[in-house]
């Protein structure tokens, strides 16, 4: 079978290295797939997001990889930096649910 | 442009006390939601509001409630505190009419409750 990214709570990255982080999302229905960062003392951030049409998605050092078949979503980040450290949450949401569902979340931190 | 505001930041207040919490969406949008985050728990959707309308509402007891008024300013009010309702209580603000997919979610700071 396909290889699929456990979930880790922690992340350790070198300064410069690139992070991936995964998420397995629980409901097939759902076509809406959003990532958000969250520092200390402030509110989740959006990063980037992805329809279930697609399976790939690029931004500013970001890339979202989206896996319907085994319901994964993942985050890359490239040349990861000191500001990357924080918790990074995936979501979903599924047609007219009006709410999103978060994953776990992921700490990363980022080694100088 | 102003982003989302919640007052106050933080609140202490013992058990059995009532409390609530304000949010104040980025000028134009008509969607508010709310989620509770929690170590345990993580982030838990509360309610969502659009047009002084609840579209859906989390798995939460009948002692969480919320209102959206005309000016799309939110409130939610926890009646009875437990303890286990010490939390960061964040409020997000969307242009979303219709659904979700690409209406981005802005998150305010959130309201940090402490129950003792």
């Amino acid at each position: 079978g396909e290889s699929v990214g456990l979930h880790l709570p922690t992340l350790s990255v070198q300064e410069g290295d690139n992070s991936i982080i995964n998420c397995a999302y629980s409901n097939s229905a759902s076509d809406y797939f959003i990532w958000y960062k969250q520092e200390s003392g402030k509110g989740p951030q959006f990063i980037i997001d992805i329809r279930s049409n697609m399976d790939k998605r690029q931004g500013q050092r970001v890339t979202v990889l989206l896996n319907k078949t085994v319901k994964h979503l993942s985050l890359q980040i490239a040349a990861t930096q000191p500001g990357d450290s924080a918790v990074y949450f995936c979501a979903e949401n599924t047609p007219n649910d009006y709410k999103l569902s978060f994953g776990a979340g992921t700490t990363v931190t980022v080694r100088a | 442009k102003a982003g989302v505001t919640q007052t106050p930041r933080y609140l202490i207040k013992t058990r059995g006390q009532q409390v609530t919490l304000s949010c104040s969406p980025i000028s134009g949008h008509r969607s508010v939601s709310w989620y509770q985050q929690t170590p345990g728990q993580g982030l838990q959707f509360l309610f969502e509001y659009f047009s002084e309308t609840q579209r859906n509402k989390g798995n939460f007891p009948g002692r969480f409630s919320g209102r959206q008024f005309s000016n799309s300013r939110s409130e939610m009010n926890v009646s009875t505190l437990e303890l286990g309702d010490s939390a960061l209580y964040l409020c997000a603000s969307s242009l979303a009419s219709g659904g979700f997919t690409y209406n981005e979610q802005f998150f305010g700071p959130g309201t940090r409750l402490t129950v003792l």
